[in-house]
């Protein structure tokens, strides 16, 4: 089946660790997306990508990384200077990179700073 | 930060009644409006992305209205079943920012 692939759904982190989260697609998009929720907040974009090898910052990327080497894959990286990383992080796809067309979400990431 | 509002927060509605709920959002430079249903433990699944004044869209028992130029939508569905019981996100398209910002969702809970 086609879709999106988030990896993995949980994962805890002592503070001062870098963890990577991996998102997946075999639907055949040029853009993917990585989301960020919080209680009582919208989805907020961290990074986003239209193209391979060129990645652009969203709203809240501070202390976040990403890199995009193969269409299919946007991995996010939370490095150690993001201040409070504890959140349900969302990887999206669409099949362009300008939001008139639907997008297409895994099923999220729970990460726990301990 | 675009604000993008959703009402109600929440709300529980009996099997079979129909219901229906807002979202706002700035009236100008408007581009496109995305409704998403977000089922517990699951993955948010596109409704509709409206992009036209007066657009009018509709996929089973679900419809969505758009009015570009005082800044709404609302999203009915009638006859509501169990299963409809979901989180719906709106979220609006503002070029400018190339970004999709989205409202905080009305959870909507259908009693058997």
């Amino acid at each position: 089946d086609g879709g999106i692939t988030q990896s993995p759904k949980y994962l805890f982190r002592k503070e001062g660790q870098n963890v990577t989260l991996s998102c997946e697609q075999n639907l055949n998009h040029d853009a993917m997306y990585w989301y960020r929720q919080d209680p009582g907040q919208g989805l907020r974009l961290i990074y986003y990508s239209q193209i391979v090898n060129d990645f652009q910052k969203g709203d809240i990327a501070e202390g976040y990384s990403v890199s995009r080497e193969k269409k299919e894959s946007f991995p996010l990286t939370v490095t150690s200077a993001q201040k409070n990383p504890t959140a349900f992080y969302l990887c999206a796809s669409s099949l362009e990179g300008q939001y008139t067309g639907e997008l297409f979400f895994g099923e999220g990431s729970r990460l726990t700073v301990l | 930060i675009l604000n993008v509002e959703q009402s109600p927060q929440s709300l529980h509605v009996q099997e079979g009644d129909s219901t229906n709920f807002t979202c706002s959002f700035p009236s100008s430079n408007f581009y496109a409006l995305h409704w998403y249903r977000w089922e517990t433990a699951k993955s948010p699944e596109a409704l509709f992305v409206m992009t036209l004044n007066g657009d009018e869209k509709k996929k089973g028992r679900i419809s969505a209205t758009l009015n570009t130029k005082e800044g709404y939508s609302y999203l009915y569905i009638k006859g509501s079943q169990p299963e409809d019981s979901a989180t719906y996100l709106c979220a609006f398209y503002f070029p400018g920012a190339n970004n999709l910002f989205f409202g905080t969702g009305t959870r909507l809970t259908v009693i058997p």
